[in-house]
């Protein structure tokens, strides 16, 4: 079974709108971390959010943050007022454990922003 | 604002031939990595360094693979013979007690 899934290969979006990244993810280990990171088409990997399986509350970073549903398994970034700067490769990743620092990442999600 | 380096940025080499990847990670992090991605593909952990010592490394990272810090501030991947399916970006990154991993801008390695 895959670790993480996100399930839109693309998406739109026009801009100043807000969007929701889908991200489930499958684990049986209590400690566990997400992470969402952004592409450009530069190709760097740029860190954006975190959120551990023991946060009470939902990560914010700014105009993302992260809808941590544990019950579900789904860790879906959201990104508010979409700026045309936003359109970019979105991986979803986990790190399993709680001295395990490996990250497994999803197949991403490429964003376009409309204007 | 402190960044991970990555040198070279595009290497070209023979299928066969021995690579070295090189990268300075932030200068206070303790865990260093390196991950790859296949052209349209999704990014895989190859190995994690923390202590001097590999502490965690994928199915991927085998006896082709090494890694080193030679002194306080490089960490290089040696790929010892290449394959053709060597060929990705390749990423280093750092990250210090928290769980941020914060990545360098890649290496493209391209065997011919």
């Amino acid at each position: 079974a895959q670790k993480i899934t996100q399930t839109q290969p693309g998406m739109f979006v026009q801009e100043k709108e807000a969007v929701t990244l889908d991200c489930t993810y499958d684990t049986s280990d209590p400690s566990y971390g997400l992470f969402w990171y952004k592409q450009p088409s530069s190709g760097e990997m740029i860190f954006l959010i975190y959120q551990g399986s023991y946060d009470q509350q939902n990560a914010t970073e700014g105009r993302y943050s992260l809808n941590f549903q544990k019950a579900r398994k789904s860790a879906n970034l959201v990104i508010s007022a979409s700026q045309l700067g936003d359109s970019a490769m979105y991986f979803c990743a986990m790190r399993e454990g709680r001295s395990a620092r490996q990250l497994t990442f999803g197949s991403g999600t490429q964003l376009t922003v409309l204007p | 604002e402190p960044e991970v380096t990555q040198t070279p940025s595009h290497q070209v080499t023979q299928m066969g031939q021995e690579v070295i990847l090189r990268c300075v990670p932030i200068s206070n992090h303790l865990y260093f990595y390196w991950y790859r991605q296949i052209l349209g593909q999704k990014v895989e952990f190859l190995v994690s360094f923390y202590n001097n010592e590999i502490s965690e490394k994928s199915e991927i990272f085998d006896d082709q693979f090494s890694v080193e810090r030679p002194d306080g501030s490089n960490f290089t991947l040696k790929i010892r013979s290449t394959k053709l399916e060597d060929s990705a970006m390749y990423f280093c990154a750092s990250s210090g007690w928290d769980n941020e991993q914060f990545f360098g801008p890649g290496t493209r390695l391209t065997v011919l």
